[in-house]
């Protein structure tokens, strides 16, 4: 019963070096996403995709990209690391993107930038 | 684009009292309004959801109601208990893929 998992858990980056979270999900969802979380301001969606071979912008990509060569994993890279960037990273899937289609989170991803 | 506002920020109930926590939203379109909780050092879960051709939708001691008419949606958990202490997010969306979510509220049940 894996679901969404992630890695590292935690992570600290230097400002200006780069780094790649990794999400994988074994539920054969066909729909990923990457959000950020910072205090008091809910979840941002950074990125998604609907399938193998493609993504699309969310809410805040700037600073970020993605890769979707399989069905189960997302990487999510950092390039150029910023102080702006030390948040909290949630990889989560679903089956499809209608109303009514649930998003499964993984566990979360500290970043930390300095 | 949507915007979703929510309320209270933080929330605090005795043991047995209910909670009732309330959420906006600006897009006329949307007609999907999940509810997560999200417990300290875990990512959100699911715990109710409400389509728009629905008003209200229970389960056990958590229910959402929805006003279209007014953009609103609120959830209510009665006969609260230590355990219901986390952090509850709203979200919207329309028939696209992202879901908005509000900023979050924090459920604070003392015994």
């Amino acid at each position: 019963n894996a679901g969404v998992t992630q890695t590292p858990k935690f992570r600290i980056l230097k400002i200006g070096q780069s780094m790649t979270l990794q999400c994988t999900q074994d539920m054969n969802h066909n729909y990923m996403y990457w959000y950020r979380q910072d205090p008091g301001m809910g979840l941002k969606l950074i990125y998604y995709s609907v399938g193998a071979g493609i993504t699309d912008k969310g809410e805040v990509p700037n600073g970020y990209n993605v890769s979707r060569s399989t069905t189960e994993d997302f990487p999510l890279r950092l390039e150029l690391a910023a102080p702006s960037q030390t948040s909290v990273y949630f990889c989560a899937s679903s089956y499809g993107s209608r109303a009514g289609n649930t998003i499964y989170f993984g566990e979360g991803s500290w970043l930390t930038v300095v | 684009g949507e915007n979703v506002e929510q309320h209270p920020s933080t929330l605090s109930v005795q043991e047995g009292d209910s909670a009732v926590i309330k959420c906006t939203y600006s897009d006329s379109a949307s007609n999907y309004f999940p509810w997560y909780k999200q417990e300290l050092g875990k990512g959100p879960q699911l715990i109710i959801d409400i389509r728009s051709n629905v008003g209200e939708k229970k389960d056990q001691r958590i229910a959402v109601t929805l006003n279209k008419t007014a953009k609103h949606f609120s959830l209510h958990i009665t006969e609260t208990q230590p355990e219901d202490s986390a952090v509850y997010f709203c979200a919207a969306s329309d028939a696209g893929t992202a879901l908005i979510f509000g900023k979050g509220t924090t459920l604070s049940v003392s015994s």
